[in-house]
């Protein structure tokens, strides 16, 4: 079963640009790579999805490479309300041969003024 | 407008209760799961249903039955409850099931308290 590895937890300061990488060594051949941001007591927020190479929205980056084996959540020049905890979703075909789900243990963010 | 909600939002019992969460989209979308947040903020999936049919059942106790009557809503139905199932309990939907898309949207949770 695949294992997603994220960081415990990261420190910034506003207006920096924060990465954030997440480690998946057995992600399926099909499967986009899901970022999402949760803030205390609220559900996860769908933040970026992608393949591969490099895709870009409104909020932020994410970068693949060519192995797929891990991704990296760019926010750029981070504001104090980007304080959550972040989490990379991926799936992989289990010992059973069926499609899992694997959420990462999960990035919690710190901005500091 | 909510798009995904969950009832209710917080729910104290006894160990040995019964118990349900319901949850309702009003996306129109197709797929449904259910989430297990524990303390240390792991989520981990529980089932998930398309149109109606269950389509993720991870390795959960039958205490935990899922019920889907139609394609907008996913009641979670629980027996027994134990301590260990003490969490927070999150519904989502996506537009469609289609293995590596996985666009998803959360509800609020339902945060579980078994005394």
């Amino acid at each position: 079963l695949a294992k997603t590895t994220q960081p415990i937890s990261m420190d910034s300061y506003e207006g920096q640009e924060v990465n954030i990488t997440c480690s998946h060594n057995n992600i399926a051949t099909n499967d986009y790579i899901t970022w999402y941001q949760q803030f205390p007591s609220q559900g996860p927020r769908f933040i970026i999805q992608g393949y591969k190479t490099k895709v870009t929205n409104e909020v932020a980056s994410l970068f693949i490479p060519a192995d797929r084996k891990s991704s990296t959540l760019s926010l750029p020049r981070v504001s104090l309300s980007d304080t959550a905890v972040y989490y990379c979703l991926v799936g992989d075909i289990g010992a059973d041969s069926s499609y899992k789900l694997i959420f990462g243990s999960g990035t919690r963010l710190l901005v500091r003024p | 407008d909510t798009a995904v909600s969950q009832t209710p939002k917080y729910l104290v019992t006894q160990m040995g209760n019964d118990k349900s969460i319901k949850c309702e989209q009003n996306l129109g979308h197709d797929t449904m799961y259910w989430y297990k947040q524990d303390s240390k903020k792991f989520l981990k999936i529980m089932f998930s249903y398309n149109n109606k049919e269950l389509i993720i059942n991870e390795t959960v106790p039958n205490r935990f039955s899922p019920k889907s009557p139609d394609k907008a809503h996913l009641n979670l139905h629980i027996n027994s409850l134990e301590l260990g199932d003490s969490a927070v309990y999150f519904c989502a939907s996506s537009q469609e099931w289609a293995e590596g898309y996985n666009e998803q949207f959360f509800g609020p949770g339902t945060r579980l308290t078994v005394l």
